[in-house]
């Protein structure tokens, strides 16, 4: 089945720095990597998501970005913000079944004013 | 929209008892999921449902049973409970389209997450 791994599991920056996560899988046939993001007692909600056709997408301060042959993806968050701090998940999801997303353990991301 | 909905938000078991966690959604998605969520994990697939009388295993289904009778509801049933099934339950819904019927369509959506079920087995 698909492993996914994430780093690192925690991160702190200072408001206004940048922040990265990366995530490695290993099923070359997964071909869709949402990235989630989960405050504290809440549920996780989607931010962005990359599919295998492109290379790299953005959304304001966030952006993703996917080498499908070294299988690794990454999350970028700029200028980041207090009200960034939250758990961030990374998902691969492959072509063969939409049904198994295969999820990493979670980024504790911290942004200190 | 009420998008998706969990029953209970909180419940204590003690081992052995049995228990439905109740998920509905009214999207109209085909796919419906359930998670769990340990503390500081991320979250791992229990069982899935492509759409009303199918379901299937995800990664950690020992323990737990599913049924699908419409495209609104997807109960997850605890049967036998074990401390070891403390956790945080997420039901989820996304909408899969078919290449076979929307040509052109990126097939793979977002999953929307309903607000978790926080069961504690002692």
């Amino acid at each position: 089945g698909e492993n996914v791994e994430q780093h690192p599991s925690t991160l702190s920056v200072q408001e206004g720095d940048s922040a990265v996560i990366k995530c490695t899988y290993s099923d070359s046939a997964s071909n869709y990597f949402p990235w989630y993001k989960q405050e504290l007692g809440k549920r996780p909600q989607l931010i962005i998501d990359i599919r295998s056709n492109v290379g790299e997408k953005k959304d304001q301060r966030i952006a993703v970005t996917l080498n499908k042959t070294a299988k690794h993806f990454s999350l970028h968050i700029t200028e980041t913000q207090p009200e960034d701090s939250a758990v961030y998940f990374c998902a691969a999801t492959p072509g063969t079944n939409a049904g198994k997303s295969t999820f990493g353990d979670g980024t504790t991301l911290t942004v200190k004013p | 929209n009420a998008g998706v909905t969990q029953t209970p938000k909180f419940r204590i078991l003690k081992i052995g008892q049995s228990m439905t966690l109740q998920c509905t959604q009214d999207m109209n998605h085909n796919y419906m999921y359930w998670y769990r969520q340990d503390p500081g994990m991320g979250l791992k697939l229990i069982y899935y449902s492509v759409g009303a009388g199918i379901t299937d295993k995800g990664e950690v289904p020992n323990g737990y049973n599913v049924s699908r009778s419409t495209t609104e509801d997807f109960p997850l049933r605890l049967e036998l409970a074990a401390p070891s099934q403390t956790s945080v339950y997420f039901c989820a819904s996304s909408y899969h389209s078919f290449p076979g019927r929307s040509p052109g369509l990126a097939p793979y959506n977002e999953q929307f997450f309903g607000p978790g079920t926080r069961l504690t087995v002692l």
